[in-house]
């Protein structure tokens, strides 16, 4: 009975370095979701697989971001050319795929660009 | 466009107290609205949604909330706070259109004094 995980929990990185963030889902949750929650812009959508369907980049914040899903299990989020203003902290949720099922969330990544 | 707005930055309710939190949404078509709390250094927990039915929905934790159509209100309650209860309290929204994503508000926190 697993819940969602997160690795690494905290990461310090420099600035303009690329960084790769991982999820783990719920055993059989085909929806998954990754948010960024940060001091000035609270909690923000950044991209969601459902599937085999397209995912719903529309929340990334630009180019440097992106994620992939392997497997229809295991999800990574990298940034590229780490920017202090990157610095957040990122969750990772899964659901069973409805949009009315409520999202179950992982203890999210602390990232600190310096 | 979907939105949530938590009018509150902070309440604060004596323990043994019944606590409100508010929460408003604008939404295109039928809501699907969500109460998730966070603990200090934890992860998103789900509380409880409206979907669809009655308008009082029963959640984790003693909390339920009052889905109000004519208000646009999906307001958290609980007849009696504990001191555990504090924590920071987000409301959302399903975005439109066919995905799973979430619209969170900013988040209110919730401290209960004894």
């Amino acid at each position: 009975g697993a819940g969602v995980s997160q690795s690494p929990s905290n990461k310090v990185t420099e600035k303009g370095k690329d960084v790769e963030l991982r999820c783990d889902p719920i055993s059989g949750h085909t929806a998954l979701y990754w948010y960024r929650q940060s001091l000035g812009q609270g909690l923000e959508f950044l991209i969601y697989f459902q599937g085999n369907s397209a995912p719903d980049k529309s929340g990334l914040p630009s180019d440097r971001f992106s994620a992939e899903r392997t497997g229809g299990s295991v999800s990574t989020l990298t940034i590229q050319r780490t920017q202090q203003e990157d610095s957040a902290v990122y969750l990772c949720a899964s659901s069973l795929g409805g949009p009315g099922l409520g999202q179950f969330f992982g203890p999210g990544t602390r990232l600190t660009v310096l | 466009a979907q939105s949530v707005a938590q009018p509150e930055d902070q309440v604060n309710v004596a323990e043994g107290n019944p606590l409100t939190v508010k929460c408003t949404y604008s939404v295109s078509g039928n809501p699907y609205l969500f109460w998730y709390v966070q603990y200090p250094n934890r992860g998103l927990q789900f509380l409880l949604k409206y979907i669809t039915g009655d308008n009082l929905v029963k959640g984790s934790y003693g909390f339920e909330a009052e889905f109000n159509k004519s208000q646009t209100s999906f307001h958290l309650k609980k007849p009696s706070a504990l001191v555990s209860d504090s924590a920071l309290y987000f409301c959302a929204v399903r975005g439109s259109g066919n995905t799973g994503k979430l619209i969170f508000g900013q988040g209110t926190t919730l401290q209960v004094k004894p």
